[in-house]
């Protein structure tokens, strides 16, 4: 079946610092790939997204690319916030007229001064 | 900017007890959805719903949820008998357009069933 996997946290670093979240995934087909990013108290917001291989979603500073051949979206962003601190999510929705996103478990980042 | 809320925050119940989870999707917008997450897990799809109508459910989604948007406003998901497994976050979700268009969440209700 379709599946996200991300990496476990939390993830903690300090201001500055380089920031990857890894994710894969599992689907037949070209799913489109999304991270999301939940602040604390509020709900989950679209950050980026690729609906193609090879695209490069961006937003914030952040970025990710859609790599088919390792089924892959990372997360990365070279120098995190301590407003960057939140939990996010990698999630495909796949072809074939579903609307439904699949998650993966989310990954929260702290960032401190 | 406009923005799904969800009512209660927190809602703690006995288990057997009917439950109603309520949101208010952003104004405009047509296709309706509920997640759930259960502590430590991921977040998973419940239902779809669009003019007036289910469109799409996961096995989750089983005869004891159902779900209504019962005044053009409001879309309500209801779970009839709770279960201690009922437990998790659950989050709204709308979207203007159906396939390809962007899904924007509320910030969750967290439901506890003792």
């Amino acid at each position: 079946g379709n599946s996200v996997t991300q990496m476990e946290g939390p993830v903690t670093l300090s201001e500055e610092a380089f920031l990857t979240i890894n994710c894969t995934y599992t689907a037949t087909g070209y799913p489109s790939l999304f991270w999301y990013v939940q602040y604390p108290g509020e709900g989950l917001q679209l950050l980026l997204k690729a609906t193609k291989a090879d695209d490069k979603g961006s937003n914030k500073g952040f970025e990710a690319t859609y790599r088919k051949e390792t089924t892959s979206f990372h997360l990365e962003k070279g120098s995190v916030q301590v407003s960057d601190s939140a939990v996010y999510f990698c999630a495909l929705r796949t072809q074939g007229g579903s609307e439904k996103l699949v998650f993966g478990k989310g990954t929260k980042l702290t960032v401190n001064p | 900017e406009p923005e799904v809320t969800q009512t209660p925050s927190h809602q703690v119940t006995q288990m057997g007890q009917e439950v109603i989870l309520r949101c208010v999707p952003i104004s405009n917008h047509l296709y309706f959805y509920w997640y759930r997450q259960i502590l430590g897990q991921k977040v998973e799809f419940l239902v779809s719903f669009y003019n007036n109508e289910i469109s799409e459910k996961s096995e989750i989604f089983d005869d004891q949820f159902s779900v209504e948007r019962p005044d053009g406003s409001n879309f309500t998901l209801k779970i009839r008998s709770t279960k201690l497994e009922d437990s998790a976050m659950y989050f709204c979700a709308s979207a203007l357009g159906g396939v390809g268009d962007t899904q924007y969440f509320g910030p969750g209700t967290r439901l506890t069933v003792l």
